[in-house]
């Protein structure tokens, strides 16, 4: 089983529709973050948060959300989907208790999104 | 802000050959990764490696904390290590900062 899970894999939609991408982890990591990529490009970061109780914007946060359910879960939502947000997008989770305050990120296998 | 650099930007390489990808630092380096994208978009961990040299199989990397640079060797290169190979440093603030990556098109 995948350590780290993203649903839906693949997602097309349109103009101003609500979307909710997820991620799952099993290894008990308590960093996960949020990142996306455009064709091209590298990585840049979306949302990340160390703890349950702890949400924090990164570069390119505008027009995103996230929720951290539980330790193991957490979510990105477009609230009003644009085609500009068409990209690859990734999950990542880390353990601050290992490597100390730098740590070895892990990803998901990403969702594309397509947005119409 | 950091600034991370890679070269070369594109490389074809025939089976069997082996390679230099290099990394660039402007800041030091905290939480240096290698990544492979594959053709599928899969990000593939290679190493963790902030400084030193790590080997795992036919791949190795080597990081020069001081200097501010990384280099992963690709020997007697496979088509299946085709796709795309980032490095990504974290600064003080932890965030993991990408460079734009070095396409590798290995033929058979």
């Amino acid at each position: 089983d995948a350590d780290v899970t993203q649903t839906p894999r693949n997602r097309i939609t349109k103009t101003g529709k609500r979307i909710m991408l997820e991620c799952s982890q099993t290894k008990g990591h308590d960093r996960m973050y949020w990142y996306r990529q455009d064709p091209g490009l590298g990585l840049r970061l979306i949302y990340y948060s160390f703890d349950v109780k702890d949400i924090n914007k990164g570069e390119i946060s505008d027009g995103y959300s996230v929720s951290r359910q539980a330790q193991a879960k957490f979510s990105l939502s477009l609230e009003s989907a644009i085609p500009n947000q068409t990209a690859l997008y990734f999950c990542a989770t880390s353990d601050s208790l290992t490597s100390g305050s730098y740590n070895e990120q892990f990803f998901g296998p990403g969702t594309r999104l397509t947005v119409l | 802000g950091i600034q991370v650099e890679q070269s070369p930007p594109d490389l074809i390489l025939q089976e069997g050959a082996n390679s230099t990808l290099r990394c660039n630092f402007s800041d030091s380096v905290n939480n240096l990764q290698w990544f492979h994208q594959n053709p599928w978009g899969q990000l593939i961990n290679l190493f963790y490696i902030p400084s030193g040299t790590k080997q795992n199989g036919r791949l190795s990397a080597t990081t020069v904390a001081t200097e501010r640079y990384s280099l992963l060797y690709i020997s007697s290169s496979q088509t299946t290590d085709s796709g795309v190979y980032f490095c990504a440093n974290a600064g003080n603030n932890r965030k993991l900062i990408w460079g734009l990556g070095t396409s590798l098109a290995v033929n058979p």
